[in-house]
């Protein structure tokens, strides 16, 4: 177990509507990744909050936005969510020591979205 | 370009070992990771290795880095049923565009038959 959390564990919606998902960091970790694992393949990465700031963001549309809270905990929103939404949804925490530090990740259990 | 390539299905039997291979781009990678995924769980890590090193083992987990090739492998000894499940390797590319990003392959499944 890494002491990392996450809800809710699955989720279903409709095309067009909107959806928020949380993570709960380690205890101690200041940094929180998010990544989307599509079936069968493996996770790409989303974007990374440090001390409450967007970090670095990978190949997604701006529908995609986070938060990170003082407590380090932190949400994924999706917005106008389509069928290729569809995905296993993890994040992942870290102690990050400065705005690029690349510091090792533990995985929370994911949340499965389904968009129908 | 950012690639990560990965054999998709190793079968093998319990008490032998598997050996997962795993090819990556981004030579700035400082570190390289494997991580092992059951099914319907999140990533657990498994082992990581930096990349001034050419072997790191730790109990039945051994890995070897080929930095010339880009080539990394995952050997794991004695191999049991409930090693069973999915591995990545993913590498870690510095620089400030790649803040945060871990680039991962599309995953190994490993099969321990009894």
């Amino acid at each position: 177990e890494t002491g990392v959390t996450q809800s809710p564990t699955h989720l279903i919606k409709t095309r067009g509507q909107q959806v928020t998902l949380r993570c709960s960091s380690q205890s101690g970790h200041n940094t929180v990744s998010w990544y989307q694992q599509a079936l069968g393949q493996g996770p790409q990465f989303i974007f990374q909050y440090y001390r409450e700031e967007e970090n670095g963001r990978g190949n997604f549309p701006p529908r995609f936005s986070g938060l990170q809270f003082p407590n380090y905990s932190s949400e994924l929103n999706v917005n106008a969510l389509e069928l290729d939404d569809s995905a296993l949804y993890l994040c992942a925490s870290s102690l990050g020591t400065s705005g690029a530090s690349q510091e090792t990740q533990y995985f929370g259990p994911g949340t499965r979205l389904l968009v129908l | 370009g950012e690639d990560v390539e990965q054999s998709l299905f190793l079968s093998v039997r319990e008490g032998d070992s598997s050996v997962i291979n795993c090819t990556y781009t981004d030579s700035s990678s400082t570190y390289l990771y494997w991580y092992k995924q059951e099914p319907g769980a999140g990533l657990q890590l498994l082992t990581y290795i930096f990349s001034n090193m050419d072997m790191k083992q730790d109990q039945r987990l051994t890995v070897l880095l080929n930095k010339k090739d880009k080539h990394l492998s995952l050997r794991i000894a004695d191999t049991q049923t409930g090693d069973s499940a999915i591995y990545f390797c993913a590498e870690a590319p510095q620089g400030s565009s790649n803040t945060g990003k871990l680039i991962f392959g599309q995953g190994t499944t490993l099969q321990v038959k009894p």
